[in-house]
């Protein structure tokens, strides 16, 4: 099945710093969605970006499907950016809907 | 409601007795998915349902854990005669159901804790 790599596994940043996340996917995918799992455990929808780029507020993220890879830029981090981010895709074979997840990247922003 | 909303957010249990843990998606959303996620790993699919239909089961570990939708909308994860290893954050999903977009909305989650 397909495999979702994801990088840094782990990042430590001062308040103020940009940083890039990155997901590699080893197949075709028909959903790519970037996912922040703050420290009380809700999961956000960050971004539903199967190709091209989008932008909200300090994030953005770029998806290039045809060498299979996102990314997630983080700019002027904050705190509250503190917990895991999480990258998950629907593989582009079959008919199936299911979420294939990443391991994540475990995001500490320190004041 | 505003969002997927899940219930109890917390449940400790004991081993052997059974759970029910519902799931109610966000209104007008067709499919409702089910994952599981251990701590310190990403979620991992267990089932879903379009309407009342269960299209995918391939996630379910095994016949102690099963999943109905009745009426296509509120959805219940039973798991019969729990085990240590069940503990786990229970993850319920709703989207709608448009062809090629199937953005994936995330409750709250159930924290499952077997003794």
């Amino acid at each position: 099945g397909i495999q979702v790599e994801q990088s840094p596994p782990d990042l430590i940043l001062q308040e103020g710093a940009n940083s890039t996340l990155r997901c590699n996917f080893s197949d075709s995918v028909n959903n790519l969605q970037w996912f922040h799992q703050n420290p009380w455990g809700q999961l956000i929808n960050l971004f539903y970006i199967p190709s091209g780029t989008k932008q909200n507020g300090r994030l953005s993220a770029t998806t290039v499907a045809t060498e299979r890879y996102s990314l997630l830029y983080i700019s002027s981090s904050q705190t509250t950016d503190s917990g895991v981010y999480f990258c998950a895709v629907v593989p582009g074979a079959g008919n199936n809907r299911k979420l294939i997840w990443g391991l994540g990247t475990s995001l500490a922003v320190n004041p | 409601g505003a969002g997927v909303s899940q219930s109890p957010r917390y449940k400790v249990t004991k081993r052997g007795q059974d759970v029910a843990l519902r799931c109610d998606p966000i209104s007008g959303h067709v499919s409702l998915y089910w994952y599981r996620q251990a701590l310190g790993q990403g979620p991992e699919f267990l089932t879903y349902f379009n309407y009342e239909a269960q299209q995918d089961k391939s996630g379910l570990p095994n016949d102690r854990f099963s999943a109905e939708r009745p009426e296509g909308s509120i959805s219940t994860l039973t798991i019969q005669r729990t085990e240590q290893r069940d503990s786990a954050m229970y993850r319920c999903a709703s989207s709608l159901w448009t062809g090629a977009i199937n953005e994936q909305y995330f409750g709250p989650g159930t924290r499952l804790t077997v003794t």
